[in-house]
C-alpha cells in the first residue's frame, strides 16, 4: 500500500486567486494522478503527473488552468489558477506502482470552496 | 467512448441483508476494475481489484465478480452492517487511466 498526504485538507479562496495543493507519498511511486470531484459528482481525471516532464492532461483540462509539477518520485503539486466558483470541488491525488497490477491508492483529498 | 455506469444510484437496506451493487462498462478491453468506498468528506478506500484475466475477488464479507464479455461487474456485500454505509464507486482501467462510475450511495439501517 501507500500512505498519501495532501495539503491543505481544505481551503476557502476568493475568485481570481490561485491555490497550490501538495501531494506527498511515503515511498517512491511510478505514477501520480490528479482527480477532481465536483459536488454530487464522481471523480474525473485531470492529468497524469510525469516525473521530470510536463503532465499529460485529459480532454477539457489545460495546463494554464491546472499547472502540475512533479519534481521527484514522491511529491507532486496541482495549482488551480484564476479560480471561479465552478472550481469548488474536492481535488484528489492518487498513486500507482509499477508491477502493482495497476492498483491505485488515493489521498484524503483537498476540499476547495471558491467564493 | 469509455464509460462506466452504476446501478442503483442509491440503496437503503435493513441491517443483516445481503446486497448487490452493479457496475457496467463499455469496451471490454479493460486492464482491471476496482471497487472503492468513499465516506462523507473523506478520500477513497480501495476495496477490491480484479484483473482482466480474473473472474472474482473476495475480501471478508465482500465479493466482486467480473464478466468482461458482457461488460459487467457486481459487488456483493454479505450480512450488511450500519458501518457499511458509504458511497461505493466502481472504476475501470483501460491502461493507466481510471474511469469512475457515478457511485451507489448505500445506507444500512440498524
Amino acid at each position: 500500500s501507500a500512505v498519501i498526504s495532501q495539503k491543505p485538507s481544505r481551503d476557502i479562496c476568493q475568485r481570481g486567486t490561485s491555490l497550490t495543493i501538495q501531494c506527498q507519498v511515503d515511498s517512491q511511486v511510478t505514477m501520480m494522478f490528479w482527480y477532481r470531484q465536483q459536488p454530487g459528482q464522481s471523480l474525473t481525471l485531470i492529468a497524469t503527473a510525469n516525473q521530470g516532464s510536463e503532465a499529460t492532461y485529459e480532454s477539457g483540462f489545460v495546463i494554464d488552468k491546472f499547472p502540475i509539477s512533479r519534481p521527484n518520485l514522491t511529491f507532486s503539486t496541482l495549482t488551480v489558477s484564476n479560480m471561479s466558483p465552478e472550481d469548488s470541488s474536492i481535488y484528489l491525488c492518487s498513486v500507482a506502482r509499477q508491477g502493482s497490477s495497476g492498483k491505485q491508492y488515493f489521498g484524503p483529498g483537498t476540499r476547495l470552496t471558491v467564493t | 467512448k469509455q464509460e462506466v455506469t452504476q446501478i442503483p444510484a442509491a440503496l437503503s437496506v435493513p441491517e443483516g441483508e445481503n446486497l448487490v451493487l452493479n457496475c457496467s462498462f463499455t469496451d471490454s478491453a479493460i486492464y482491471n476494475l476496482q471497487w472503492f468506498r468513499q465516506d462523507p468528506g473523506k478520500g477513497l478506500t480501495s476495496l477490491l481489484l480484479i484483473q482482466s484475466s480474473q473472474r472474482e475477488q473476495t475480501s471478508g464479507r465482500l465479493n466482486a465478480s467480473l464478466d468482461k464479455s458482457s461488460g459487467r461487474s457486481t459487488l456483493y456485500i454479505a450480512a450488511s452492517q450500519p458501518g457499511d454505509s458509504a458511497t461505493y464507486l466502481c472504476a475501470v482501467s483501460w491502461g493507466n487511466k481510471l474511469v469512475f462510475g457515478a457511485g451507489t450511495i448505500l445506507r444500512v439501517k440498524s
